[in-house]
């Protein structure tokens, strides 16, 4: 089992429409989560930092559900800018010590006019 | 200027050449990573330094080298090139203590 799972889609959805993605989690002593935007032939960029009581930042809500091993992105009201690839990713410690960042492997967004 | 900026963006070479993939960075952090991204396999660590002298190595080492010249360069080296080295690269740095990571723009490594 892959150490962080996301459906690759694509999404396509069209602007105005609510979207929401999933990404789960296989190890427990995950501590702490992200979503990162790249956009196609760019670098990753942080979108947001997922929270435990879950966080929103205007039109984006993160969700992270521990006993289910998940994290959730809400987009609402979609714009056409918003079409990228989400990368969910999930730091845990290990037992050198080094606090390892595991990245999915996204999920494309296509929102059309 | 980028914070964190990667030379060359693109390059084709030869199965067999030693390739080097620069990264250097203007926001002062200590700590930095090489990535690489193939499709459908997302991005995966290949060596990490949390400081000048300090030399880590990620899951997907075999085949590559790194120098910390500086605080704010940490170059990758593909001592003799093979194609499934075919990848886009990216460095980043981050800041001892926080989750963030700052990316470069990439660089587009093509061996044929």
């Amino acid at each position: 089992r892959k150490e962080v799972e996301q459906d690759p889609g694509p999404f396509n959805v069209p602007e105005g429409a609510t979207v929401a993605f999933n990404c789960t989690y296989s190890n427990s002593a995950s501590q702490s989560f992200f979503w990162y935007r790249q956009d196609c032939r760019k670098e990753p960029k942080l979108l947001m930092s997922v929270y435990s009581s879950g966080n929103e930042d205007g039109r984006f809500t993160a969700q992270l559900n521990r006993a289910s091993q998940y994290i959730s992105l809400l987009i609402r009201d979609s714009k056409l800018s918003d079409s990228a690839t989400y990368l969910c990713v999930v730091k845990f410690g290990m037992n050198t010590g080094f606090q390892k960042l595991v990245f999915g492997t996204g999920t494309r967004l296509l929102v059309s006019p | 200027d980028a914070d964190v900026t990667q030379t060359p963006r693109n390059r084709i070479t030869k199965t067999g050449k030693r390739i080097m993939l620069e990264c250097s960075q203007t926001k002062g952090h200590d700590r930095m990573y090489w990535y690489r991204q193939d499709p459908g396999l997302g991005l995966r660590l290949i060596y990490y330094s949390f400081d000048v002298k300090d030399i880590n190595k990620g899951e997907i080492s075999d085949g590559y080298s790194v120098s910390r010249q500086a605080q704010a360069k940490f170059s990758l080296s593909l001592e003799s090139a093979i194609p499934n080295q075919t990848a886009l690269y990216f460095c980043a740095t981050a800041v001892t203590g926080a989750n963030v990571l700052t990316f470069g723009a990439g660089s587009r490594l093509t061996v044929l």
